[in-house]
């Protein structure tokens, strides 16, 4: 059962334009909400995380939207940089089996080309 | 802290060989999670310890799969006997936390690539 589901499964952006990732989750119990960024050959790495008890949250050019009615969050990544280019997971926190599992989706490949 | 610790980074094997992959968490993290990167599957959790106990294991694939996980800094994933399906990325991940309530922030070693011939 997948419980997180993200889209698309890769992006192709020019550098400087915005790079969206759409996530989609249903277990409400979630309520923490991460995305990880994967360079190659790298394990992945904790970029930005949000909270359900706010809609957005912003760190540098990486913006977190997050609508818990649809039960949907996306990243946006503003002025896109060749650097940029990685493989993006979302994913979602909570305490469905009694623990903190960490639930990924199953990640979105951006290249940002100059 | 040096961060996660993996070994081997690669590993080429034969089919029905022994695989054993090796993990060192950060020194204080008392939760430490076993992971699979496939193109097909993406992430899979396979087996979860808090505190050195197993917690949730039911993402291990089937009994050719084990893990331990003898003390705070030291964890094994064994696959035996290896089959060419199981060849993927294996990614050792640990964090403070996973029974308490709060963000679980997730440190993921280098991984090893598995690739069983």
């Amino acid at each position: 059962q997948q419980q997180v589901k993200q889209s698309p499964q890769s992006l192709i952006v020019q550098k400087g334009g915005i790079s969206i990732i759409n996530c989609a989750y249903e277990n409400t119990a979630f309520d923490y909400f991460p995305w990880y960024q994967q360079f190659p050959g790298k394990g992945p790495a904790l970029l930005i995380a949000i909270r359900p008890d706010v809609s957005e949250k912003k760190e540098g050019r990486f913006t977190i939207s997050f609508n818990k009615s649809a039960k949907q969050f996306s990243l946006h990544i503003m002025d896109s940089q060749p650097g940029d280019s990685a493989t993006y997971f979302c994913a979602a926190s909570g305490r469905p089996g009694g623990y903190q599992k960490v639930t990924f989706g199953t990640g979105t490949k951006l290249q940002v080309i100059p | 802290d040096a961060g996660v610790i993996q070994s081997p980074r690669h590993e080429v094997t034969e089919m029905g060989q022994e695989v054993t992959l090796r993990c060192k968490p950060i020194s204080g993290h008392n939760s430490l999670f076993w992971y699979r990167q496939t193109m097909m599957r993406g992430l899979e959790l396979l087996i979860y310890f808090n505190n050195n106990v197993p917690i949730d294991d039911s993402g291990m694939p089937e009994d050719r799969f084990s893990a331990k996980m003898p003390n705070a800094s030291f964890s094994t994933l064994k696959i035996q006997p290896s089959e060419p399906r199981d060849s993927a990325v294996y990614f050792c991940a640990s964090s403070l936390g996973g029974l308490i309530s709060g963000a679980n922030v997730l440190t993921f070693g280098a991984g090893s690539r598995l690739t069983v011939l």
